[in-house]
């Protein structure tokens, strides 16, 4: 099962900032935070991941708690290609390279 | 830098077929992951493999199979096709170099088994 808690789905507005909340309470001090977002019918597409930093990339930003046992992540200026379901992901302890994937969150960008 | 490339995009087969999707990851990966993803059970892992050695195994009938070649590309093989396999089939590469690695998905392989 996934590790991850996400919202099934939020708005927001062209040109604002969106920002998606993961849970993950359970999350082990050396598995890292992914994100991921799937446009209708493609690909899923690599977003950001940290450990307990925040990072920052020319896509959104990823903000993590200093308990780690949640994060946040922001896409500052959103647009309607933003429009997609967003995976946040814990990655599985043991070298496993395997994504558990849960539901995501259904992004919807409204003009 | 080409990304990760899977042949063919659209596929139509008959229950009892067999079927083989084909991955390319991206130049210098070696590892590959390959995921079914449905509307009811929404996105799992079938397999990794790297240095054409499987890794790790998800959950699913020994009917699902694949391999990994020298040149790191890698093929999926499907047999005795049941209409509950009809799927978008996803490869993933990476370097593999450690958890901190992000993996990269190529645009899938849509199967429909009728």
């Amino acid at each position: 099962d996934a590790k991850t808690t996400q919202p099934t789905s939020m708005d927001c507005a062209e040109g604002r900032a969106a920002n998606l909340p993961c849970n993950h309470s359970t999350i082990s001090g050396n598995e890292y935070v992914y994100w991921y977002r799937q446009i209708h019918s493609q690909g899923p597409q690599y977003i950001i991941h940290g450990l307990k930093n925040n990072e920052t990339n020319e896509m959104a930003s990823l903000i993590i708690t200093e308990d780690r046992k949640s994060s946040t992540l922001i896409l500052p200026h959103a647009t309607l290609r933003d429009t997609a379901v967003y995976y946040c992901i814990v990655r599985v302890v043991d070298s496993n390279y395997q994504l558990i994937w849960g539901a995501g969150t259904k992004l919807i960008i409204k003009p | 830098k080409a990304g990760v490339t899977q042949t063919p995009r659209y596929l139509i087969k008959t229950r009892g077929q067999q079927v083989t999707l084909s991955c390319s990851p991206i130049s210098g990966h070696r590892s590959v992951s390959w995921y079914q993803q449905t509307p009811g059970q929404g996105l799992q892992f079938l397999f990794e493999y790297f240095s054409e050695t499987q890794r790790n195994k998800g959950n699913f009938p020994g009917r699902f199979s694949g391999r990994q070649f020298s040149n790191s590309r890698s093929e999926m093989n499907v047999s005795t096709l049941e209409l509950g396999d009809s799927a978008l089939y996803l490869c993933a590469s990476s370097t593999r170099t450690g958890a901190g690695t992000e993996a990269f998905f190529g645009q899938g392989t849509r199967l429909t088994v009728v």
